[in-house]
């Protein structure tokens, strides 16, 4: 059982290319999320999906998108990388909608940096 | 704009004394969350409050979730060195599953 795990757990980019941040939760949850935590700023989050087939804008989408690839899995693209990207990028995980305690499981996350 | 204000930003104490964190939104919160994360690491859940005027214990820490479901607060009762990290809240705002966390407390404990 090893909850949510992410890849890679480092990445550095040049301004322009894209990438995809993979995410996958063993833990049969219905929602996942993607978070950045940028310094001082706490977590923000980007993109949530609360069932599999379905995904939602959070606080700051602009400049990702996100794919819902079955109830296991949850990626995060970045189609042309900016330097304003660079963060630590977490996927999480809740028990089933619906209920009333939605504890979230975070993944290791991945630092990424754009020059 | 930042939904959940949490303060203060930073706290050091000496090993022994009390610590507190505060957030508040401006907008009535579904529920509220604390996370603990230590450096270098992810967050890790603490607890969840659902409740008006709830108050729930875990060992020394102590959370609450106001009145009027606009405020929460956690405090930690003689802060021992393993409490170091830091604090985050995060409040559900019309959903109960989406969330906006404060931009946390780092409380740093002087052996």
């Amino acid at each position: 059982n090893a909850g949510v795990t992410q890849t890679p757990k480092f990445q550095v980019l040049k301004t322009g290319q894209s990438m995809t941040l993979q995410c996958a939760q063993d833990m049969n949850h219905n929602s996942m999320y993607w978070y950045r935590q940028d310094p001082g700023m706490g977590l923000r989050l980007i993109y949530y999906s609360a069932s599999e087939g379905t995904t939602d804008k959070g606080e700051v989408p602009n400049g990702y998108n996100v794919s819902r690839l079955n109830k296991r899995e949850f990626s995060l693209r970045l189609e042309s990388a900016a330097p304003s990207q660079t963060s630590v990028y977490f996927c999480a995980s809740s028990r089933p909608v619906g209920g009333t305690y939605n504890e979230q499981f975070f993944g290791p996350g991945t630092r990424l940096t754009v020059l | 704009g930042q939904q959940v204000m949490q303060i203060p930003q930073y706290q050091h104490v000496q090993e022994g004394e009390d610590f507190t964190t505060y957030c508040n939104s401006s907008t009535t919160l579904s529920n509220i969350q604390w996370y603990k994360q230590r450096p270098g690491g992810h967050p890790v859940f603490l607890i969840q409050l659902v409740k008006s005027g709830e108050v729930k214990k875990q060992k020394r820490l102590t959370f609450q979730f106001g009145e009027a479901k606009k405020n929460s607060s956690l405090h930690i009762t003689a802060t021992q060195t393993t409490d170091v990290g830091t604090y985050f809240c995060a409040g559900a705002i019309y959903n109960f599953n989406k969330f906006y966390f404060g931009s946390g407390t780092k409380l740093n404990v002087k052996p």
